[in-house]
């Protein structure tokens, strides 16, 4: 079936830190990959996605790089911000399932000043 | 502005008194999903609907109900809630189509069944 298996949080970092959250999934076929981000108190907000093998998805300093061969999506910022202090979900989407996203369960970053 | 709008943000209410949970998109999409966020769980899709009519369950729809009479509206209904529903839940949507699987979240929906 599909899954997505993200790193146990919490995460806490001091700004400018290197983050790394990593991320891998099950899946058949050629699923398109996703991270999500929720600040407190809202809903859930796309960051980046990748669509096929080798792409690299990137946004706000964020990156990840779709792993065919690892299964793999890990999310990297090189320096992080007090304002990054969010929880992250990776995500498989499955077009043959028109919409469909299975998440992870969530990792919450903290950043300290 | 484009968005998904819930209401309302927070409910508190008994078991077994029958709740509406509404969920509106101003982006004509036709793709329309409920799910549920609890701890150390992540979300997990109650229903979800592919067009006006046409809707079918997700991975746990149990205790929940959904009406899709118009494009832009998607209903959560728990005809008889039950403390197990205590959560926080988030409507999204998407089109069909390139770029269907980028859905945009509402705001959430923070429900305590006592």
């Amino acid at each position: 079936g599909n899954s997505v298996t993200q790193m146990e949080g919490p995460v806490t970092l001091s700004e400018e830190a290197f983050l790394t959250i990593n991320c891998t999934y099950t899946a058949t076929g050629y699923p398109s990959l996703f991270w999500y981000v929720q600040y407190p108190g809202e809903g859930l907000q796309l960051l980046l996605k990748a669509t096929k093998a080798d792409d690299k998805g990137s946004n706000k300093g964020f990156e990840a790089t779709y792993r065919k061969e690892t299964t793999s999506f890990h999310l990297e910022k090189g320096s992080v911000q007090v304002s990054d202090s969010a929880v992250y979900f990776c995500a498989l989407g499955r077009g043959s399932t028109l919409g469909r996203l299975y998440f992870g369960r969530g990792t919450q970053l903290t950043v300290w000043p | 502005e484009a968005q998904v709008t819930q209401n309302p943000r927070y409910l508190i209410t008994v078991t077994g008194k029958k709740l509406t949970v509404t969920c509106s998109q101003n982006m004509n999409h036709e793709y329309m999903s409920w799910y549920r966020q609890d701890p150390g769980l992540g979300l997990r899709q109650i229903y979800y609907s592919m067009n006006v009519e046409v809707t079918d369950k997700g991975d746990v729809p149990e205790g929940y109900k959904v009406s899709r009479k118009e494009k832009r509206n998607f209903p959560l209904i728990l005809e008889s809630p039950s403390p197990n529903q205590t959560s926080l839940y988030f409507c999204a949507s998407s089109h069909q189509g390139a770029g269907q699987e980028t859905q945009y979240f509402g705001p959430g929906t923070r429900l305590l069944v006592l």
